[in-house]
């Protein structure tokens, strides 16, 4: 079955530091993976996705993402978060045989000041 | 670029009314989707279309249709209204098979 798990549903850290989200995928063709936010009353927009190559992308605002095919992940990093970040990020998952993406429940980003 | 309009931005309708969303993409995208978004919830699939006057039926399809006239819009309907229904409704298109979906802004249903 195709599914996406975050399993962290909030994560809550200071204007500065490091962060990393969780996302596991369980996809039985190649997968296709993205992370999309979600800003409050907005609609969902893409930072940055993985088809195939290097295993470590990069996305808009600093933020990259790192594919492990071992572990069935594909953790979203950003060296230094700005009070801008907090929003709902989602990871997905597709693949080139299939018209859907499955999301994940989301991982609400609170950066404190 | 281009960008994906839904209208309206809030509805507001009665218990058991049938209401219409309609969501339009200039990005000459084959593939539309509706999803809905309960508070503070993920995204749940409703319906999609890989062309036109095609439908596919996602994981939440029950108490909705969709109509997928031009390729350039995709319309829900609500077929009566529920109160535990009250979310926002996302369209979304991407250009092939499985790649990138882009997102318009969202349609807040309200049930009285």
């Amino acid at each position: 079955a195709q599914s996406v798990t975050q399993p962290d549903a909030r994560v809550t850290v200071s204007e500065g530091a490091s962060l990393q989200l969780r996302c596991k995928y369980s996809y039985s063709a190649t997968p296709y993976l993205f992370w999309y936010v979600q800003y409050p009353r907005q609609g969902l927009q893409m930072l940055l996705k993985y088809y195939s190559g290097d295993p470590v992308v990069q996305g808009v605002n600093g933020f990259e993402a790192e594919f492990s095919k071992s572990d069935s992940s594909f953790h979203l990093r950003k060296a230094s978060v700005h009070w801008s970040d907090s929003a709902v990020y989602f990871c997905a998952v597709s693949g080139n045989n299939n018209n859907r993406i499955f999301f994940g429940d989301g991982t609400q980003l609170v950066v404190k000041p | 670029g281009g960008i994906i309009t839904q209208t309206p931005k809030f509805l507001i309708g009665q218990e058991g009314q049938k209401l219409t969303l309609k969501c339009q993409q200039n990005f000459n995208h084959d593939t539309m989707y509706w999803y809905r978004q309960d508070s503070g919830k993920g995204l749940r699939l409703i319906y999609y279309s890989i062309t036109e006057n095609d439908l596919q039926k996602g994981d939440l399809s029950e108490g909705y249709d969709a109509s997928r006239e031009k390729k350039s819009s995709f319309s829900l309907t609500v077929t009566s209204a529920q109160k535990n229904e009250m979310a926002v409704f996302l369209c979304a298109s991407s250009i092939k098979q499985g790649g990138e979906q882009y997102f318009g802004p969202g349609t807040r249903l309200t049930v009285l």
